[in-house]
This record gives structure tokens, sequence and C-alpha cells, in this order.
């Protein structure tokens, strides 16, 4: 069964510390690795597909990067506007379909 | 613009009754989804259609029941025998294999 683990849970950082978001996967047959970006009350918004290991990708103050076992999204400089939920999905063939898995995500909190 | 929409934004439904969630997209995908999110848990399946006038169930379809008479709809119904339907409800709908889900801004529906 394909699994997903996202840590932390939470984060809170102060306007400015960066930091990174883990994202464990298991699964067989890895077809894309996806992260969305989810604010309270709201759908999830896509950010990143990443599809092989080495693989990276930029946008504004966010970068994912993906290994065979994890991907990582880092945060640099966060500003107040980044605090949401940061969920991770990993794409793999199940019985003639492409499963979609997601992980619970990490509620990130950046203070001014 | 292109998007996804669901309506209504919140639902209250009484024990015993049958509710319908709508969901309509113009982005012209063929691949549509349900999920369910409940607080500590990950984005679950309930039931997926990769084509007009075809559906699957997914991991949680027990008390849930769709349709799929247009490209562009994929209605769910959230039936009495549903014994905890009190969720925050997402349609979302990609282009096919390897590509991002967009999401719609979900339905939250409460059983009072």
């Amino acid at each position: 069964e394909d699994q997903v683990t996202q840590s932390p849970e939470a984060l809170r950082l102060q306007e400015g510390e960066s930091s990174s978001l883990n994202c464990s996967y298991t699964v067989s047959g890895l077809r894309g690795l996806f992260w969305y970006r989810q604010d309270p009350g709201k759908g999830p918004e896509f950010l990143f597909t990443l599809y092989s290991a080495g693989e990276e990708k930029e946008k504004e103050r966010l970068k994912a990067t993906l290994t065979k076992k994890e991907s990582f999204l880092h945060i640099t400089a966060p500003k107040p506007e980044d605090s949401a939920t940061y969920l991770c999905a990993v794409q793999a063939p199940t019985g003639g379909y492409q499963k979609v898995t997601f992980g619970i995500g990490t509620k990130l909190q950046v203070i001014p | 613009d292109g998007g996804i929409t669901q309506s209504p934004k919140y639902l209250f439904r009484k024990e015993g009754q049958n509710v319908t969630l709508s969901c309509e997209q113009n982005l012209n995908h063929d691949a549509m989804y349900w999920y369910r999110q409940d607080p500590g848990q990950g984005l679950r399946l309930i039931y997926y259609s990769q084509i007009v006038n075809d559906f699957q169930k997914g991991d949680i379809a027990e008390g849930y029941s769709v349709s799929r008479e247009k490209k562009e709809s994929f209605p769910l119904t959230v039936t009495s025998a549903q014994k905890n339907p009190t969720a925050f409800y997402l349609c979302a709908s990609d282009m096919g294999v390897n590509t991002e889900a967009f999401f719609g801004q979900g339905t939250r529906l409460t059983v009072v």
C-alpha cells in the first residue's frame, strides 16, 4: 500500500527564518510527486510536480526537491502570506488506475 | 476563467436525508474526482471518473453515489447510509496521467 508521511505536522517560523518541510513516501512505480498549498476552508492549489530523483523546481520563495525516498519543500525567507497547509501527494499505478495518495500535510505559520 | 465550481459552500443535512453536492468544470478535463478531507487525515478518494458515463469506486465509496452524464459535471450524493458524513468535500479534475489536479473550493457538509 502506498504511504505518504509528512513532517513536521506543524511548523512555526519567524518571518525571514528559512526551513524545510519533509515528505517521505513508499510507493511502487512512482509516476509523479505533487506539492499543493491549502488555505483554511479552501481547496488545494497546485505548486509543483516532480518526476524523478534529483529533480528540483522553484517558485518564488519555494523550492522542491526529490530523492528516491523523500521530497523536501524548502522555504527561503518566508513571509506571513506563506502561512498555509502544504500537502504532498504521490501518483502510482494501481489496478489500471493512476492513484494519488495524499499526506496529512504540514501546517505552516509565519509570524511577522 | 477556467476552473472547478463546487456548490453549495456550506450544507446542512438532517439525519436520514440524502444530499447532493454539485461539481462543474470548464477545463475540458476527462478525469474528475471526489475526495473527503477530515482533520488529521489526508484526502481520501471517494469516487473517480476517467470518462463520461463511467466511474469507479475509490477507497471510501460506501454511503456515496455519483453520476457522470456530462463531461463537465460530476455530482456526488451523500446517502443516509453514510454513517459519518460530516466532513469537507473536495472535487478535482485533471488532464490525465502525471498531471496535476485542479480543485474546487470545497463543500463543508454538517449533519444536524
